[in-house]
């Protein structure tokens, strides 16, 4: 059973830029949702992708944009890089309808913006 | 309101218990959840407690869930410097698809 992998692990981008992360979910999950986690805090909701819709969006401006795609691997896609959007950004898998709602979490992918 | 209170810092011996606790305001939450963090790491799920239940043990983790109080706590026993590490809780809500985590608690863990 493959895990959830994201891509890259680390990067920088200056003021302005835009970027993608990359996650491919474990193998038999079809959701999957973004957070962002600041230094020292607690993983903050982006938004959920089920069966390639947006399914559910947190507190974030439309500049935080993503995709799902048909075999349920995701994009997230952030416009106009703040250096507030510095933070670790994690990929989390799961099976839709499951009432536990658990999350299975990738390793990160840690974005610095200068 | 939505909000998911812990303790930023907690430091015992080996072997000793350690006790993790959390509050949280939304009486609807359904499934409240322990992840755990190492360093440079994801999070891993270590365990989750139905809403109803008052007491889950899974091999050395306890998690206690006072309801009325709206308190939740991680129970480590025998605790192991591989122990040291952050651990957030989490709640779900129903009708939301995101968990709402809190801050997380550091536990370090002294030889």
């Amino acid at each position: 059973e493959t895990g959830v992998t994201q891509s890259p692990t680390h990067l920088i981008k200056t003021r302005g830029q835009q970027v993608t992360l990359r996650c491919s979910s474990q193998s038999g999950h079809n959701t999957v949702s973004w957070y962002q986690q600041a230094l020292g805090q607690g993983p903050q909701f982006i938004f959920q992708y089920y069966r390639e819709e947006e399914n559910g969006r947190g507190n974030f401006p439309p500049r935080f944009s993503g995709l799902q795609f048909p075999n349920y691997s995701s994009e997230l896609n952030v416009n106009a890089l703040e250096l507030d959007d510095s933070a670790l950004y994690l990929c989390a898998s799961s099976l839709g309808g499951k009432d536990t709602g658990e999350l299975f979490f990738g390793e990160g992918s840690r974005l610095t913006v200068l | 309101g939505e909000d998911v209170e812990q303790s930023l810092f907690l430091s015992v011996r080996e072997g000793d218990s350690s006790v993790i606790n959390c509050t949280y305001t939304d009486s609807s939450s359904t499934y409240l959840y322990w992840y755990k963090q190492e360093p440079g790491a994801g999070l891993q799920l270590l365990t989750y407690i139905f809403s109803n239940m008052d007491m889950k043990q899974d091999q050395r983790l306890t998690v206690l869930l006072n309801k009325k109080d709206k308190h939740l706590s991680l129970r480590i026993a025998d605790t192991q410097t591989g122990d040291s590490a952050i651990y957030f809780c989490a709640e779900s809500i129903p009708g939301r698809r995101a968990l709402t985590f809190g801050s997380g608690t550091r536990l370090q863990v002294q030889p």
